[in-house]
Parts: C-alpha cells; sequence; structure tokens
C-alpha cells in the first residue's frame, strides 16, 4: 500500500448512529489533517495532527472526534450526525516543515447521514 | 470575506482551447499558492505550486502568481477531455506544518 488510504469510501448512516472514518499513511509523514468538502463550499480543515499532538481545531462541533495514535493512523470518530454533516470527509498528510508537494490527499470518504 | 476567492463555474470549453482559472486571496502571509485538480470521486492532487510571485510552466500547465494584487491563475494550453475536473487553488504559509486554505473550486468540462 503507498499512499494516503482511507476507508470505508462510502458510508450511510443514521443520525443515532456512531461510526470511525480511518486514514492511513504510508509515507513516513508526521503530520495528518481532516478535511470536510461539501458541495458548492471550499475545503474546510477540521483538525491538524502534528507530531500525534492536535495543534488546530477549527471550531469543528463535539459529534466529530479525532484521535491520532500514532504518525501513520488518523481517526474520525462520528456520533449524533446531523442532515448537514453529509459530506467527502477527505484526510491529507505532510512532513513538517517540508515541500508543499509532499501534502498528499486520500481519496475519502463519502459521508451519508439520514 | 473569503480567504480565498474562486469562480465555481462551471465552465465548459471545446478541446483544444485555451483555459483560463482564476483566485483572489487576502491573506498576506501566503507564500506558497498550489492548484490542485480533482476527477470525480478522487481526492485533490496537487498539479503545480509556485512560491510567491512570478511565473511556473509545466507542459501546457502555467501557474501565475501576482502577491501585488493578491491574484493567482493558472492556464491550460491545448485543452484535453482528459482535462475535465475540479480545479481547485489554495495558499499557505506562516505554519510548520500544512495548514492549506482552499477556495471552492472550479469544475470544467472540455468537450470532443
Amino acid at each position: 500500500e503507498t499512499g494516503v488510504t482511507q476507508t470505508p469510501r462510502h458510508l450511510v448512516m443514521g443520525m443515532t448512529n456512531k461510526k470511525s472514518l480511518k486514514c492511513e499513511q504510508h509515507l513516513g509523514h508526521n503530520a495528518m489533517y481532516w478535511y470536510k468538502q461539501s458541495a458548492k463550499k471550499p475545503l474546510e480543515l477540521m483538525f491538524v495532527y502534528s507530531l500525534e499532538e492536535r495543534v488546530e481545531n477549527n471550531s469543528v462541533p463535539s459529534r466529530f472526534s479525532p484521535e491520532c495514535p500514532n504518525s501513520s493512523h488518523l481517526f474520525l470518530h462520528l456520533h449524533t450526525l446531523q442532515p448537514e454533516d453529509s459530506a467527502l470527509y477527505l484526510c491529507a498528510s505532510s512532513q513538517i516543515s517540508g515541500t508543499v508537494d509532499g501534502y498528499t490527499f486520500g481519496s475519502g470518504t463519502r459521508l451519508t447521514v439520514v | 470575506q473569503k480567504e480565498v476567492e474562486q469562480d465555481p463555474g462551471p465552465l465548459s470549453v471545446p478541446e483544444g482551447a485555451i483555459v483560463s482559472l482564476n483566485c483572489t486571496y487576502s491573506n498576506s502571509a501566503f507564500q506558497y499558492f498550489m492548484w490542485y485538480r480533482q476527477y470525480s470521486r478522487k481526492g485533490p492532487e496537487l498539479l503545480m505550486y509556485t512560491y510567491s510571485s512570478g511565473n511556473k510552466e509545466d507542459g501546457r500547465f502555467t501557474a501565475q502568481v501576482d502577491k501585488s494584487s493578491k491574484y493567482i491563475s493558472l492556464f491550460i494550453r491545448d485543452s484535453q477531455p482528459s482535462d475535465s475536473a475540479t480545479y481547485l487553488c489554495a495558499g499557505t504559509g506562516g505554519t510548520s506544518y500544512g495548514k492549506l486554505t482552499f477556495g471552492q473550486g472550479t469544475i470544467l468540462t472540455v468537450h470532443p
């Protein structure tokens, strides 16, 4: 496996469910990110982990809970979501103080909240 | 005001046309400016990046940055149907980790 892998690719969940999104990077990077991509809106940075410590939390509702157990893995735990949370959730990784061409995205998880 | 503004289009051009995609930004701390291409059901992939003002050319693609006017452009020459995608501009600067700020994205269709 190479690059940034996200699972599952698609997820449909009810508003009372609890689910988790997984991201794994095989690039030896030390920073990982969660972005939200909604239709007709810019990618929104949700969380940043640098050296496994959360360094950014951009006013994201508490129903989204990130976890970074090590530098290769990133999770986004979801609970009691709302229909407006339906979006493409993208994970990315990079090297701290590295060049921008090392910034790599996964293919995303398409989340639908019903 | 959004930090990065981009016309979402959609933009439809015939094969072989020259395409011009543009963004404006407001954050003076931005030092790197990127263009990403995103195909349907895929994540964004970096197409080109530029440091500070100037031009950069890579095959049929040319990126331009004018920091004085805070204007970013991407030109595609001899456009192909395979160029049909969403194009995202982004800026970054001021942090050791990559905090990217994106525009909305422009949907481009190149028809044969």
